[in-house]
């Protein structure tokens, strides 16, 4: 049974500070990645999508990377900002395409001004 | 991508009563499903709302409780029936697009928050 697991818990910075938000699940064999945001009581906003295939992906700001392999994943976040405060949740699908999302519990960052 | 919206964004219900939440993407998509969050907690999986047939249900939710309905490729319904205070949670809709450039990428709803009284 696929697990998902975020560390830490809760995160919090100085504004422009470069920081990296932890993933690792337990079964490699996974079909892709998907990190989002969720801003309190709303839903959640998706940020990258990595295929099992890829190593990383990049998105202003933002880079997430993937090991297979060692079942990790990370999601970096460069000069941070106050409005980047939110938790961050990553999922995986597998190990096919037709896998459902399983969450992880999620990294709550506070960026402070 | 999907742009997806759900209403009502918020109800406060009392004991034994049902609640619609309806969901609306703004593509068509074949895969839609619907979510739980409950307080601090993360998302937990309810069932695929299948288009034009039963959906399909997670381990621990029955479709007696949680009856859904997908009319179409765009719009689904979720109803949480006989509701108590422990089905007060966040409900998310969530739509999976299988073509183009965001193939695989699935998004989420703004959420409907249900307070049982």
């Amino acid at each position: 049974k696929q697990e998902v697991t975020q560390i830490p818990a809760a995160l919090s910075v100085p504004e422009g500070e470069n920081l990296v938000l932890n993933c690792s699940f337990t079964d490699s064999a996974i079909y892709n990645l998907q990190w989002f945001r969720q801003d309190p009581g709303k839903g959640l906003t998706s940020l990258l999508l990595i295929q099992s295939s890829q190593r990383e992906q990049t998105s202003g700001r933002l880079n997430a990377s993937l090991d297979k392999s060692s079942g990790r994943s990370t999601l970096y976040i460069a000069a941070s900002q106050p409005g980047d405060s939110a938790t961050y949740l990553c999922a995986v699908r597998g190990p096919s395409n037709t896998g459902k999302l399983i969450f992880g519990q999620g990294t709550t960052l506070q960026v402070k001004p | 991508s999907a742009v997806i919206s759900q209403k009502p964004s918020r109800d406060i219900c009392q004991r034994g009563t049902s609640l619609t939440i309806q969901c609306q993407v703004d593509s068509q998509v074949t895969m839609m499903f619907w979510y739980r969050q409950q307080p601090g907690q993360s998302l937990t999986l309810i069932a695929t709302a299948n288009q034009g047939s039963e959906a399909t249900y997670e381990s621990g939710f029955v479709i007696d409780k949680f009856p859904i309905s997908r009319p179409n490729l765009t719009f689904s319904t979720l109803t949480v029936s006989n509701m108590s205070p422990e089905d007060s949670s966040i409900y998310l809709c969530s739509a999976r697009v299988t073509s183009g450039q965001s193939t695989d990428t699935q998004y989420f709803g703004p959420g409907t928050r249900l307070t049982v009284l």
